[in-house]
């Protein structure tokens, strides 16, 4: 059975920087894009970074450019996000989800549980 | 960049057909996909590639793109539906865009 489970949220001040992980498990890690989506309390789903099947290709949404890093690491089936200068705003639950196939990022499935990430002083 | 636009909410008596539309400027050239989101769960692909259902997708999903118009259609409405639905695209510049969801209300 495939499985995504993330870990690492929690609080922090503005400012401050939280690295989130997700843990692949159930099918090829190596071989698919993987991706952030994040989801703030009451609103919808917004994305958030893609990264390739080998990481060679690296996308990010203009709201978390420069701030937050995507990486993997293919041996151990883990996907981070290294989130820095985090403004209020990035208050959201942060969910892992895989792409369709190859390095396509079309769609996703399937998707992680989530890791709640709260922004406040 | 690129925007998807939803109604904000539909409502659908229980066995009717449910219709939700996602616009988007020439939507139906790219790839449209839908999303369900129960309260308190992490959404869940329900249409990829316009029309195609996921295995384990009950058949009464389907779905359409053209012009510039997805639509999610969902036969036979059950309480079990009601939920957040959310379209999303792939474009050249803005990579992942998402709408900003549909509250589906089964009365």
């Amino acid at each position: 059975e495939m499985q995504l489970v993330e870990s690492g949220g929690g609080l922090v001040k503005p400012g401050g920087s939280l690295r989130l992980s997700c843990a692949a498990s159930g099918f090829t890690f190596s071989s698919r894009a993987m991706n952030w989506v994040r989801q703030a309390p009451g609103k919808g789903l917004e994305w958030v970074s893609s990264i390739s099947s080998r990481g060679s290709s690296i996308y990010y949404a203009d709201s978390v450019k420069g701030r937050f890093n995507i990486s993997r690491d293919n041996a151990k089936n883990l996907l981070f996000l290294q989130m820095n200068s985090l403004r209020a705003e990035d208050t959201a639950v942060y969910y892992c989800a895989r792409g369709p196939y190859g390095d396509y990022i079309y769609w996703f499935d399937p998707w992680g549980q989530g890791t709640r990430v709260t922004v406040s002083s | 960049s690129y925007e998807l636009t939803q109604p904000p909410s539909v409502s659908v008596s229980s066995g009717q057909t449910a219709n939700i539309t996602c616009s988007g400027d020439n939507l139906g050239d790219k790839y449209a996909c839908w999303y369900q989101q129960r309260p308190g769960q992490s959404p869940v692909l329900v249409i990829y590639q316009d029309t195609r259902r996921p295995s384990g997708i009950p058949e009464r999903f389907s779905g359409s793109n053209s012009g510039n118009t997805a639509t999610l259609t969902i036969s036979g409405t059950q309480a079990m539906d009601e939920a957040d639905y959310y379209c999303q695209a792939w474009d050249s510049s803005s990579h992942i865009v998402f709408g900003g969801g549909t509250k589906l209300t089964v009365l």
